[in-house]
Formats: structure tokens, C-alpha cells, sequence
């Protein structure tokens, strides 16, 4: 079936330092794809995402881009700041079992940047 | 978009016992969908509760351990039955709009310790 496979964590940073979190899938069809941010005690927010191959989704100085050769899309930010400290899921739509669309979610990195 | 809440935020609850989570809502939404998030791992699926027809369960999740109700079209109930310590999790509630394509919109979690 269909998976997401993320980068392990937690990954520790400097300020402006460049980030990236790996992240690969595994689908049969064209899903979408997402980056979602969970803040300390909040819930997941939507940061981009991209529905075709070659799209590429940018937010909040974040950019990933969706590619199709490489089943990859890589979540960037070329200079993170301590705000962005934060877990972050690469997600997948999948079809299920309802018929509706469901999401398949990596096991999430924990980023903690430091001042 | 979409404004959810989730009551309780986090609870602490003996084994055997039963933990009911609302989710509510600030606009009509057809598709509600409850997921699994225990502790170290990734969003798993349990059900999708969408209005005027019973929940649909993913695979390993049964009605009579994870009863859902959709009254109507703001609000949806997730009950964990007889909980056992393995029930430990964060347990989050999201939405779909039709305007927001396959984006899905996520509830603050309730977070759930079973002793």
C-alpha cells in the first residue's frame, strides 16, 4: 500500500541555518502531498503542499517541491529561526476505506532551533 | 477553512474505563475524520464519521471499541471503550471542506494517559 517514510529526528539547528527534512513516498496513483506543523500544545497546521508532480509549495519561507522521479518532497527553509521549532509531518492523500480521501502521515521530526 | 476544538484537551483515566472526546466545529462540514497519534509514532486513521451515514473504520479499528456519532453537521463524538494503558494516544479530530480541495483541517488533539 501507499506509506510515507520521513526523516528521523529530532533535529537541532542554529539559527539561520538551512533545513531540510527528507521525506519519500510510495503510492500508486497521483496523490497530493502535504507539510504539516504541529506547534507546542497546538494542533497540525497545513505549511504547503503540492498536487501534481513539479508543483512546488512554498510558505513561510518553507519550499518543497514535488518529484515524481525521486517519489520525494523535501521540506526546505534556506535560514530557520528558534520560532520554527516545531514537529513536522509529510503527508500523503490516499483513498479510504469510506471511498473518501484519507492521509497517510510520516512518523513526524521533532525540530528544535537554537538562538 | 475550518475552526476545531476538542474537548477535553487532555484527560487521565483508569483502566476499564470509557473517555468519550467531542469535536466541534465553527462551520457545516460533510467529512469528519478521527485519528490515532501514539506517543513517538505517526497520525493513524481510526474512522471516518460523515453526517447522515454510519462511521467507516480503517483496518484493526472496530465500532464497539471506538464508537463515533454524528449528530449533525458541526459536532462528532469519539468514545474510547474499556480502555487499557495500550489506549494511551493523542487523539485528534479533522475536517474537509469542499473549497479547500484535499486539505484536511485538525482539531488540537486530547491527549489520553491511561494508568
Amino acid at each position: 500500500g501507499n506509506s510515507v517514510t520521513q526523516m528521523e529526528g529530532p533535529v537541532t539547528l542554529s539559527e539561520e541555518a538551512f533545513l531540510t527534512i527528507n521525506c519519500t513516498y510510495t503510492a500508486t496513483g497521483y496523490p497530493s502531498l502535504f507539510w504539516y506543523v504541529q506547534y507546542p500544545g497546538e494542533g497540525l497546521q497545513l505549511l504547503l503542499k503540492a498536487t501534481k508532480a513539479d508543483d512546488k509549495g512554498s510558505n513561510k519561507g518553507f519550499e518543497a517541491t514535488y518529484r515524481k522521479e525521486t517519489t520525494s518532497f523535501h521540506l526546505e527553509k534556506g535560514s530557520v529561526q528558534v520560532s520554527d521549532s516545531a514537529v513536522y509531518f509529510c503527508a500523503l492523500s490516499d483513498r479510504a476505506t469510506s471511498g473518501t480521501y484519507k492521509y497517510i502521515f510520516g512518523t513526524g521530526t521533532r525540530l528544535k532551533v537554537l538562538a | 477553512s475550518a475552526v476545531i476544538s476538542q474537548k477535553p484537551s487532555r484527560d487521565i483515566c483508569q483502566r476499564g474505563t470509557s473517555l468519550t472526546i467531542q469535536c466541534q466545529v465553527d462551520s457545516q462540514v460533510t467529512m469528519m475524520f478521527w485519528y490515532r497519534q501514539q506517543p513517538g509514532q505517526s497520525l493513524t486513521l481510526i474512522a471516518t464519521a460523515n453526517q447522515g451515514s454510519e462511521a467507516t473504520y480503517e483496518s484493526g479499528f472496530v465500532i464497539d471499541k471506538f464508537p463515533i456519532s454524528r449528530p449533525n453537521l458541526t459536532f462528532s463524538t469519539l468514545t474510547v471503550s474499556n480502555m487499557s494503558p495500550e489506549d494511551s494516544s493523542i487523539y485528534l479530530c479533522s475536517v474537509k471542506v469542499p473549497a479547500s480541495g484535499d486539505e484536511q483541517f485538525f482539531g488540537p488533539g486530547t491527549r489520553l494517559t491511561v494508568l
